[in-house]
């Protein structure tokens, strides 16, 4: 059973509009949350994440916001740009002690901005 | 500084053959994981060293995969014999601290086909 969904497989945008990339969890234990990018042919990058104890982190052209009573969260991209076509993974961060951890991710959306 | 890296980038074997991938994580991370991706799924982990200790193995799918990492640096993972459903691509990704969440880089990833 999928802990973490992402229910949009895929999302098209024009140049310079807003893309908001939604991920809904299932988990309310999680207490972090990230958002990976992904090119084609790589592994996923690091994009931003945002803990349990904030509603919002922003970072350059990029939003992550959190609402933990709907167990779901948000990505922002204002403005959108060509090169932002990637897929973007929602994850959790699943901690459950000690040394022991592991992130959880969606399937994933892609995202494509036509100049 | 090296990023992740992983080898062979391709592999296509045919159903019951072995298949070694290799995973050289960032110098001086300590932490290990693995992870695979089947086609348009979620990338699901499937274990964790610490050093040279599995930590956590719970999601490896069966007793066909066994992995090692031989004195706490590169890791290997080994599919004997493979299966159908065992195609995808297997990611590996390293950190520096354990316990609390702390970034994980990636490698490009091991796409495995088998046939």
């Amino acid at each position: 059973d999928q802990q973490v969904k992402q229910n949009s497989p895929s999302l098209s945008v024009q140049e310079g509009r807003i893309s908001i990339l939604n991920c809904d969890y299932t988990n309310s234990m999680f207490d972090y949350f990230l958002w990976y990018k992904k090119y084609p042919a790589e592994g996923p990058t690091f994009l931003i994440s945002i803990s349990s104890i904030k509603d919002k982190n922003e970072d350059g052209r990029f939003t992550v916001f959190l609402n933990k009573s709907a167990k779901h969260l948000s990505l922002h991209i204002v403005p959108s740009q060509p090169g932002d076509s990637a897929v973007y993974f929602c994850a959790a961060w699943n901690y459950y002690g000690g040394s022991q951890g592991n992130l959880i991710f969606g399937k994933g959306t892609k995202l494509s901005v036509k100049p | 500084e090296a990023g992740v890296t992983q080898f062979p980038s391709h592999s296509v074997i045919e159903k019951g053959q072995t298949v070694t991938l290799r995973c050289d994580p960032i110098s001086g991370h300590d932490n290990l994981y693995w992870y695979r991706r089947v086609m348009g799924k979620e990338i699901k982990f499937l274990l964790h060293f610490v050093k040279e200790s599995k930590q956590d193995e719970s999601g490896m799918p069966n007793n066909r995969f066994l992995a090692e990492r031989t004195g706490g640096t590169y890791s290997t993972l080994k599919v004997q014999p493979a299966e159908l459903e065992d195609s995808g691509v297997y990611f590996c990704a390293s950190s520096q601290v354990t316990g609390t969440y702390n970034e994980q880089f990636f490698g490009p990833g091991t796409r495995l086909t088998v046939l």
